[in-house]
């Protein structure tokens, strides 16, 4: 049975380029989110979706956007990269958006803005 | 404005000892917390939970503690084990919070020596 599977696992892009990160959650689940963890900091929410709907956003620029799929599987984007987006992306599925499901993470994209 | 707080970056155990790992938090609307485990090159794995209206919670070798009045939550780990040694995390949900965002500390790196 597939965890919570993340592509790419590593990504290397230049300041001002736009990126899209994907990940496709465990069979049956239905909400997607994501987190920012940026190198000796604990991850950061960025958002949650949840039967193609957005249901939360963190604190995040406008630069950062998401979108959920028909099958759930989910993009990231980020346009405009900065240095400082540098940092591994996790996403996390669960079977729906009530706060008493668990959360399983994917193994995340590595994420490097030179 | 750090809501989740772990103040100790590191400790070190013997293989055996107890391990405990601490975590303050400032945000009265949080009603669950979790700790997760985190292995370099790895997503984050649910360890275990408590809801904010116990104090205790214990599943085999772990066990978390939760003082309210105090906000303060705990880890124990009885008896640790080399393969213990990760990165651990504790994370906190909002109360009334629709989706399932989590606001994590910046962890803890947990070394047991043999």
């Amino acid at each position: 049975d597939a965890g919570v599977t993340q592509s790419p696992t590593h990504l290397i892009k230049t300041r001002g380029q736009q990126v899209t990160l994907r990940c496709s959650p465990i069979s049956g689940h239905k909400s997607v989110s994501w987190y920012q963890q940026v190198l000796g900091q604990g991850p950061q929410f960025i958002f949650q979706y949840y039967e193609k709907e957005e249901r939360g956003r963190g604190n995040f620029p406008d630069r950062f956007s998401a979108r959920q799929f028909p099958n759930y599987s989910s993009e990231l984007n980020v346009n405009a990269l900065l240095l400082g987006d540098s940092a591994l992306y996790l996403c996390a599925s669960s079977l729906g958006q009530d706060r008493n499901y668990g959360y399983t993470f994917g193994s995340g994209t590595r994420l490097t803005v030179v | 404005d750090q809501q989740v707080k772990q103040n100790s970056p590191s400790l070190s155990v013997q293989e055996g000892r107890i391990s405990i790992l601490n975590c303050d938090y400032t945000n009265s609307m949080f009603d669950y917390f979790l700790w997760y485990k985190k292995y370099p090159a790895e997503g984050p794995t649910f360890l275990i939970s408590i809801s904010s209206i116990k104090d205790k919670n214990e599943d085999g070798r772990f066990t978390v503690f939760l003082n309210k009045s105090a906000k303060h939550l705990s880890l124990h780990i009885v008896p640790s084990q080399p393969g213990d040694s990760a990165v651990y995390f504790c994370a906190a949900r909002t109360r009334g919070n629709a989706g399932n965002m989590l606001t994590f500390g910046g962890g803890t790196r947990l070394m047991v020596k043999p």
